[in-house]
């Protein structure tokens, strides 16, 4: 079934540690997206990319890089996880079919320690 | 760049009345409107969607009207039930682009 992935669910890691979250998505978008968001809370865009080799920063100031490689992959990295970055991260994509197809991935929430 | 507001942040409701959440837009360029229903511990949810063309979509018990001239879009949820308990956004679109959330609405239906 074409959706949107993203692992892992839950991470708990230490402060300091360099993590990668990743999402993937098989619904043939060419647009992918990363929102910071806490529960129940606002959705801040931190980075999004309309294409391969593309990518741009949201307007949440994020410590986090991302980059597009593959059309389907576009995969969060923290180089240094800080009690700060403690949230939930959303993964969405979106394309060129009659509604946009925006569909968001099932998050993974991170708490840093 | 596109600035969508969102009222009221939270609302209560008893169970069988309605429900009306209301978004305002800043860019005429824009003309896609959808609305995502996130229940607790869950993505968010696509539930209606209206174009710049159109004043008024319905799907059984949820409305969306626009007025393309005051910049403002509107969800209506008519005898709601525990169930419509989420957070609610309402977002803004030039043609797929860019997608500009709302802060959302947290709707609570008292039973």
């Amino acid at each position: 079934e074409a959706d949107i992935y993203q692992t892992p669910r839950y991470l708990v890691i230490g402060t300091g540690k360099k993590i990668t979250l990743e999402c993937s998505q098989t619904m043939g978008h060419d647009k992918m997206y990363w929102y910071q968001q806490d529960p129940g809370m606002e959705l801040h865009l931190i980075h999004y990319s309309y294409g391969v080799n593309s990518t741009e920063k949201g307007d949440l100031s994020s410590e986090s890089t991302v980059s597009r490689i593959r059309t389907e992959h576009f995969p969060l990295t923290l180089e240094s996880a800080r009690p700060s970055h403690t949230s939930q991260y959303l993964c969405a994509s979106s394309g060129i079919t009659k509604d946009y197809g925006y569909t968001f991935g099932s998050g993974t929430r991170l708490t840093v320690v | 760049g596109e600035n969508v507001e969102q009222h009221p942040s939270t609302l209560s409701v008893q169970e069988g009345d309605s429900a009306v959440i209301k978004c305002t837009y800043s860019d005429s360029a824009s003309n896609y409107f959808p609305w995502y229903k996130q229940e607790l511990g869950k993505r968010p949810q696509l539930i209606i969607d209206i174009r710049s063309n159109v004043g008024e979509k319905k799907d059984q018990r949820i409305a969306v009207t626009l007025n393309k001239t005051a910049k403002h879009f509107s969800l209506h949820i008519t005898e709601t039930q525990p169930e419509d308990s989420a957070v609610y956004f309402c977002a803004a679109s030039n043609t797929g682009n860019q997608f500009y959330f709302g802060t959302g609405t947290s709707l609570t239906v008292i039973p």
